[in-house]
């Protein structure tokens, strides 16, 4: 158990689909994160938000939107995805950013795109 | 732009045998430095990390590892690896003392008995 809640943990869905990925954090943290990771490739910072508020687009995609409604929920919005998108997607909390502390890591949710 | 590298994919080991992972990353300025681990089927959770102090940095089961700054290196070491540390690790840098941890490729560990 993280403290760090990844739902679904794997979808498969179809080019034209839409969906949404949910994570939500019992930690009481500020921040919170997605990242991509895909086989032998650096784990891909996509979104951070802190107090709700979005502080970092590391140039993803706008077929990925993320929402934070509030600091212990965040959501990645899918949509008109394509093949190469199929990855783990992990959400991740911190205490603030500007703190260099430790990040919490959800267990991920695996998207596959036929 | 900042950068992690860990020098190896794939490492294979007997138990008993000495571990070192490479980890270099390129940031000219304060970094804080860390290890991840990801055993199978799980997620990814802290090893060890270093903000000041001491270069040398211990973490959890029995893992260290050296800060040398004029190298730009973050090695991961272990004296002798059982067959539970059979992972998938990961270097990561947060330069600037902004909480967007850079991540390397991950180095996958396997121990046999």
């Amino acid at each position: 158990e993280t403290g760090v809640t990844q739902t679904p943990r794997h979808l498969v869905m179809g080019m034209t689909n839409k969906k949404s990925l949910k994570c939500e954090q019992h930690l009481g943290h500020n921040a919170m994160y997605w990242y991509k990771q895909s086989a032998k490739k650096p784990l891909e910072l996509m979104f951070v938000y802190n107090f709700k508020e979005q502080t970092e687009n590391n140039s993803v995609p706008s077929r990925f939107s993320p929402e934070c409604p509030n600091s212990s929920h965040l959501f990645l919005h899918l949509h008109t995805l394509q093949p190469e998108d199929s990855a783990l997607y992990l959400c991740a909390s911190s205490g603030q950013v500007g703190s260099p502390g430790e990040l919490f890591f959800g267990e991920g949710s695996r998207l596959t795109v036929l | 732009a900042q950068s992690v590298s860990q020098h190896n994919h794939h490492v294979i080991l007997s138990e008993a045998a000495s571990l070192e992972l490479g980890c270099n990353y390129s940031y000219g300025g304060t970094v804080n430095l860390f290890w991840y681990v990801q055993y199978p089927g799980q997620h990814l959770q802290l090893l060890l990390k270093y903000f000041s102090g001491d270069p040398l940095v211990k973490g959890i089961k029995g893992f260290e590892a050296e800060f040398i700054k004029s190298k730009f290196s973050f090695n991961l070491r272990k004296p002798s690896v059982q067959w539970s540390d059979t992972a998938e690790y990961f270097c990561a840098v947060n330069a600037g003392g902004y909480n967007k941890l850079i991540f390397g490729a991950g180095t996958r560990l396997a121990v046999h008995p």
